[in-house]
């Protein structure tokens, strides 16, 4: 049984660009949540998906966006990367937003 | 609003030695309480979760953690450590909503074992 499985593992990227990130939840999971971790630092919750909607967000400015496709995996994407924005992106998925949550191995973005 | 604070952000201990990681919380509502552990450059791997009922809870690899609502808090506790056990520790609290769970973790404890 796959687990949660991200991808790319490591990216980087330059100022101003844009990137897409992306998530494949445990198997049987319907709920994709996306954590910004920076070194050093616990992770951030940046936001929730479940039934392709955006249910819950985190104190993240709108440069940050996501989509759920009916398979439930998930997207995050993030617009005009600031120096700031690097970090490991990591995607936890449960069922229904009410179990455990799995995380993935997570996306080290680095931008130069 | 849910927080978490993890008291040292470094704890170092021989092998053998009882490790005490540190974590109280505040919620506005019963929380869930979680410890996961991270090795470098990996995820996040859950070690135990207090939901409801008993407050001491038994996790894997012979971690345990106690609920004490009285002192908002919630230690991690694993009696003999083992070189293994070297990682970062988060302990995180989540405000059960229904569809709307998300996690509020702290800072991380880095545990180092020392042989």
């Amino acid at each position: 049984d796959a687990g949660v499985t991200q991808s790319p593992t490591h990216l980087i990227k330059t100022r101003g660009q844009q990137v897409t990130l992306r998530c494949s939840p445990k198997s049987g999971h319907d709920t994709v949540s996306w954590y910004q971790q920076a070194l050093g630092q616990g992770p951030q919750f940046i936001f929730q998906y479940y039934e392709e909607e955006e249910r819950q967000r985190g104190n993240f400015p709108d440069r940050f966006s996501g989509h759920q496709f009916p398979n439930y995996s998930s997207e995050l994407n993030v617009n005009a990367l600031l120096l700031g924005d690097s970090a490991l992106y990591l995607c936890a998925s449960s069922f229904r937003g009410k179990s455990e949550a799995f995380f993935g191995q997570g996306t080290r973005l680095t931008v130069v | 609003a849910q927080s978490v604070t993890q008291l040292g952000s470094h704890v170092s201990v021989s092998e053998g030695a009882l490790v005490l990681l540190r974590c109280n919380y505040s919620s506005s509502v019963p929380p869930y309480l979680f410890w996961y552990v991270q090795y470098p450059n990996q995820g996040l791997q859950l070690l135990l979760k207090y939901t409801t009922g008993a407050t001491l809870v038994k996790g894997i690899n012979g971690f345990e953690a106690e609920f004490k609502k009285s002192e908002t808090s919630f230690h991690l506790t694993k009696p003999s450590a083992h070189m293994s056990d070297a990682a970062e520790y988060f302990c995180a609290v989540s405000e059960w909503g229904g569809s709307n769970y998300k996690l509020t973790f702290g800072k991380g404890t880095l545990l180092t074992v020392n042989p």
